[in-house]
């Protein structure tokens, strides 16, 4: 039982130029969430999102970042023009179907992709 | 979420039992308690949860305070593997959103 993916691992960009992250939920999970660890802090929730739809994008930089997760396929963080303030760990989780009755928070965690903005 | 406290760092000699505090004075009565771990370069990790008694499963277990302002993280005996920074989080419920704070940054001696 394969956990949550995410790929690449470790990618270098330069400054003004796009990054892209890709994560693979856990089989069966249909909720996403990404977050951002800076160095040196605690991780930082970005957004969630289920298949086809943006539930909440609150802690999401208004501008160059944007997230999707489509029918088909992982899901996507992606960063446009990146500056050395992007430099972090991203880290992608996954949750299974929530009922109206949930109340476990419990979300699984990938390896995250750590980005180095040249 | 209500807000938690934690030491910065402890210490454990490898094979005795380690307690994490966390103090939590804001709690509501609807709030679950949760641990996550971060072991070095990895994403985080589900620990335990709990709401008002004590929990144990295969990893640790939690002991919550009658009154529910302090929470403490127990494992039973610590391994080199459990070097980790622990982080003590109450998201309310049906919350998906998880603060991490700085946590416990825990070391484990040989």
């Amino acid at each position: 039982n394969a956990g949550v993916m995410q790929n690449p691992r470790h990618l270098v960009r330069r400054r003004g130029q796009e990054a892209r992250l890709r994560c693979s939920p856990m089989k069966g999970h249909s909720h996403v969430y990404w977050y951002r660890q800076l160095p040196e802090e605690g991780l930082k929730f970005m957004v969630y999102l289920q298949k086809e739809n943006i539930i909440d994008e609150s802690g999401m930089p208004k501008e160059r970042f944007s997230a999707e997760f489509p029918k088909e396929g992982p899901s996507i963080l992606r960063i446009q023009q990146v500056v050395r303030g992007d430099s972090a760990a991203y880290f992608c989780a996954s949750s299974p179907f929530r009922g109206a009755a949930w109340t476990l928070n419990e979300q699984f965690f990938g390896p995250g992709t750590r980005l180095t903005v040249l | 979420d209500a807000k938690t406290t934690q030491p910065n760092s402890m210490e454990s000699n490898e094979e005795e039992p380690v307690h994490l505090p966390c103090n939590h004075s804001t709690i509501s009565g609807t709030d679950y308690i949760h641990w996550y771990r971060q072991l070095p370069s990895q994403g985080p990790e589900y620990v335990i949860h709990g709401l008002t008694s004590n929990v144990n499963n295969r990893m640790a277990s939690l002991a919550i305070a009658e009154d529910r302002k302090s929470s403490t993280l127990i494992l039973h005996r610590a391994t080199l593997r459990d070097a980790a920074v622990y982080y003590c989080i109450l998201p309310g419920a049906g919350s998906y959103q998880l603060t991490f704070g700085k946590g416990t940054k825990l070391s484990v001696i040989p």
